[in-house]
């Protein structure tokens, strides 16, 4: 059972690059998250999905785009990635909003 | 806004005693919260989880308690031991009744001294 899973783990980009970041889940849950976390703010909320197709803003959704085309898959996109985007991104899943979520292993991503 | 907290950012414990994280949150509106630890090079991994219709809930050497009056969450973990070492996190359900994901506090670092 391979649970969540995140590619890469590791990232090195430049100013302005497209970075795709991969989310994969095999447990069929219809909620995604994206968390990115930094020192000093801990986890917060990038984009959230309810089911596939859906998607919707969380905390911090500026300069990322998501899609929920299958209901397995959640990539996160920064179109033009910024320094201020070099994080630790989280992907997580739940089988309801108000359940708990559990989280794939991380991307680490630094912009140069 | 409000925002789920944490009282201290590292705690140092010695190895076979209890630890005790404490965490304040402000939104009244949560019912659902969670305690997560996270290894270095780690996602969060859950510990436990307790609704607002519950005051308290155990698990495996895990306790949390949930103060609906004062707004506040503990976790309790007994006979400490050196696998326990890792940031601890609360967080909470938001707004808008879970479905835009969970709030989190800033972390409790726990160190188990030998």
């Amino acid at each position: 059972d391979a649970g969540i899973t995140q590619s890469p783990r590791y990232k090195i980009t430049e100013t302005g690059r497209q970075v795709t970041l991969m989310c994969h889940q095999t447990w069929s849950h219809s909620y995604m998250f994206w968390y990115r976390q930094d020192l000093g703010h801990g986890l917060r909320l990038i984009y959230y999905s309810a089911a596939a197709d859906i998607t919707d803003k969380g905390e911090v959704p500026d300069g990322y785009v998501v899609s929920r085309s299958k209901t397995e898959n959640f990539p996160l996109t920064l179109e033009s990635a910024t320094r201020s985007q070099t994080s630790v991104y989280f992907c997580a899943s739940s089988s309801g909003g108000n359940n708990e979520q559990f989280f794939g292993p991380g991307t680490r991503l630094t912009v140069l | 806004g409000e925002s789920v907290g944490l009282h201290l950012p590292t705690l140092s414990v010695q190895e076979g005693d209890n630890s005790i994280i404490n965490c304040a949150y402000s939104n009244s509106a949560s019912d659902y919260f969670i305690w997560y630890k996270q290894e270095s090079g780690k996602g969060p991994q859950f510990i436990i989880d307790i609704r607002s219709n519950m005051d308290k809930r155990q698990g495996q050497r895990v306790t949390v308690l949930l103060n609906k009056t004062v707004k506040h969450l503990s976790l309790q973990i007994a006979a400490t031991q050196p696998g326990d070492s890792a940031v601890y996190f609360c967080a909470e359900n938001g707004l808008k009744g879970g479905a835009d994901g969970l709030t989190f506090g800033k972390g409790t670092h726990l160190i188990i001294q030998p």
